[in-house]
């Protein structure tokens, strides 16, 4: 089992629909929780970052956490072709990050 | 311009041969990070230092050495024991790693294609 598991992509939606991005991790000692997008051929980019329970917003963009189920997510709402890329969820415990596999969305007009 | 920068963008390897490549970063991180990506795969950590002088193996050190002499600096060397290299390195570095939060926030270089003739 990886340490991080994101769903198997890839995703496609339709401009303007919600894309749902989900990762379970393993490691309980987890404190820190990162959602990165990473378009081809180019290096990741901070999207958003989670450490309490619950959820937060920023723009278009909501993180989800619940640490009793081991579980993150990203909601992208209004999606539109400029979010088509992989995105990396990774987990942090005492500054070592682990990067899940990554799940590419494809947003179509 | 504050960042993160990595050279050469193009590598490429002979069979038996040791290649250095270069990270430099002027944010006054910490925290200074190497990864390999493989296609269609995540980032594997190779080497991580979280202060100068010192440094920690990741999940797939064997045949890759580091030093740590600068806190601006983090060069990685991919050595002839690495027999399967080619890959998309990416370098990264963060504010401060021992806080939970926005502090583990790490920043990337564009990365090194590393191929092999």
């Amino acid at each position: 089992q990886k340490e991080v598991e994101q769903n198997s992509g890839p995703l496609s939606v339709p401009e303007g629909a919600i894309a749902s991005l989900n990762c379970t991790y393993s490691d309980r000692g987890s404190q820190s929780f990162f959602w990165y997008r990473q378009y081809s051929g180019k290096s990741p980019e901070l999207i958003m970052f989670i450490y309490s329970n619950g959820d937060k917003e920023d723009g278009r963009f909501t993180a989800q956490l619940n640490k009793a189920s081991q579980y993150v997510s990203l909601l992208i709402r209004d999606s539109q072709p400029s979010d088509s890329a992989t995105y990396l969820c990774a987990v942090s415990n005492a500054g070592k990050s682990t990067f899940g596999d990554g799940t590419t969305l494809t947003v179509k007009p | 311009d504050g960042g993160i920068t990595q050279s050469p963008k193009y590598l490429f390897r002979k069979e038996g041969q040791n290649v250095t490549l270069s990270c430099e970063q002027n944010l006054n991180h910490d925290a200074m990070y190497w990864y390999r990506q493989d296609p269609g795969q995540g980032l594997r950590l190779i080497y991580y230092s979280q202060i100068v002088n010192d440094f920690q193996k990741g999940d797939i050190a064997e045949g890759y050495s580091v030093s740590r002499e600068k806190k601006e600096s983090f060069p990685l060397t991919v050595t002839s024991a690495q027999k399967n290299p080619t890959a998309f390195y990416l370098c990264a570095s963060s504010i401060d790693p021992g806080t939970s939060g926005p502090q583990e926030t790490q920043y990337f270089g564009p990365g090194t294609r590393l191929l092999v003739l």
